[in-house]
């Protein structure tokens, strides 16, 4: 598509529950990466996909965040047992590779955990 | 590992002035890139300029500007001819080379606004 897509733009769940995310980069984009942004600060990097492969997972906060990419397009993200410090904005982006100046973001999933 | 700094947590400018976001950053790393992103109240992150390491030459894309002094970690945005249309939350960002640091770090932002 023309820009990364992320569904659903927001998302409402109770304490406990299981959720997914979904981002559709950009086509032709390798490199995906996923971000939770809290309200009043910057992104905070969770975890980066080179193709199919999670190439560096170092920022995911625990055992309940996983994400697959398994055809090497669309990603998900999902999240077990949530909990209210789960509330964020969770944001996509997509580049043509590793390295380089393109990245684009995606307009993000609002989630709050009540 | 690497940080970035933004030490405004809000500006003021009035239309048509120029303005200064300023942003310090540290890494160990030898080739990073350095970003400035806009992000209104609707949420998008919205990419303005980018800087390299090794360029030697400030970056600049129509009304912004990137001050670059390497020496000091310094990445600073300039905008000018300020629009009301510039009123959002800006955002400096570096990727290093290695390791973790492949991935975009981003400073706390600051939330500049335009004044009639």
């Amino acid at each position: 598509g023309a820009g990364v897509s992320q569904t659903p733009s927001n998302k409402v769940t109770e304490k406990g529950k299981y959720v997914e995310l979904r981002c559709d980069p950009i086509s032709g984009h390798t490199a995906l990466y996923w971000y939770r942004q809290s309200l009043g600060q910057g992104p905070e990097f969770l975890i980066y996909f080179q193709g199919t492969g999670a190439a560096d997972d170092s920022g995911l906060p625990n055992d309940r965040f996983f994400a697959v990419r398994p055809e090497g397009s669309v990603s998900t993200l999902k999240i077990q047992r949530t909990e209210r410090g789960d509330s964020a904005v969770y944001l996509c982006a997509s580049s043509p590779g590793p390295q380089g100046s393109g990245y684009t973001f995606g307009s993000g999933t609002r989630l709050t955990v009540v | 590992a690497q940080k970035i700094t933004q030490t405004q947590p809000g500006m003021f400018v009035q239309e048509k002035e120029a303005v200064t976001l300023d942003c310090t950053y540290d890494t160990s790393d030898q080739s990073y890139g350095l970003f400035w992103y806009k992000q209104p109240s609707s949420g998008e992150m919205i990419f303005l300029i980018y800087q390299g390491s090794y360029d030697e030459q400030n970056a600049t894309e129509g009304r912004y500007s990137l001050n670059f002094q390497k020496a000091r970690k310094s990445a600073n945005l300039v905008i000018s001819a300020s629009q009301l249309g510039d009123s959002a939350m800006y955002f400096c960002a570096m990727r290093g080379s290695s390791g973790s640091a492949r991935q975009l770090t981003f400073g706390s932002g600051t939330q500049l606004t335009v004044l009639p």
